[in-house]
């Protein structure tokens, strides 16, 4: 009965350095979602996958930020060139896919610091 | 798009102490999710309450759909419900399927 988990919990990278964010859904959920928290506010929505095609990216901030989800499970979000505002938490949750407003359940989180 | 605002911002009890946290919305919502922060950043899903009362030991909640506002109550507190405590919810119309955030209530119990 594993939840939502994401590697790494914590990365630190430099500014212009590209990076990767992993998300392993709950087993058997074809929604997955990436959400972003900056400190002090709550999570924004970036992205919405429904098996492996993204459904809606239309919260993805530019065009550095990229994500896929070739098999329908495992998601990686892809930042290229960060910046210092990048720095956040980012998010990862899934849910059945089955209706719009069923449960989303949240991952830990991967806190991303770009100096 | 919908708004989600939250109230107190910021909440400061002694162990023990009641408490009632708002959250209201600007549009029909069909999920309607609250979640505690803790200090590590770890969201916790408490309630998927889009409507109706819910009660989980200490932690009861309850959204009136048609007024556009929800409230999560927390009885007898203590010193690990420290935290901040978000209300997200989804519109009902279209096809937009993400959650939108409150900006959350801090809340501070004391020993």
């Amino acid at each position: 009965g594993a939840g939502v988990s994401q590697t790494p919990s914590n990365k630190v990278t430099e500014k212009g350095k590209y990076v990767e964010l992993r998300c392993d859904p709950i087993s058997g959920h074809t929604a997955l979602y990436w959400y972003r928290q900056s400190l002090g506010q709550g999570p924004e929505f970036l992205i919405y996958f429904q098996g492996t095609g993204a459904a809606d990216d239309s919260g993805l901030p530019n065009d550095r930020f990229f994500a896929v989800r070739p098999e329908g499970s495992v998601s990686t979000l892809k930042i290229q060139r960060t910046e210092r505002g990048d720095s956040a938490v980012y998010l990862c949750a899934s849910s059945l896919g089955q209706t719009s407003y069923e449960r989303q359940y949240f991952g830990p989180g991967t806190r991303l610091t770009v100096t | 798009g919908i708004q989600v605002e939250q109230s107190p911002p910021d909440l400061i009890l002694q162990e023990g102490a009641n408490s009632t946290l708002r959250c209201n919305f600007s549009d029909s919502v069909n999920n309607l999710q609250w979640f505690h922060q803790n200090p590590w950043g770890q969201l916790i899903n408490l309630f998927y309450i889009p409507s109706g009362t819910k009660q989980n030991g200490r932690l009861s909640a309850t959204t009136v759909a048609t007024e556009r506002y929800s409230l999560l109550y927390i009885s007898s507190s203590q010193t690990t419900d420290s935290g901040v405590y978000f209300c997200a919810v989804r519109i009902s119309s279209g096809s937009a399927r993400q959650l939108t955030f409150g900006s959350g209530t801090q809340l501070t119990v004391l020993p």
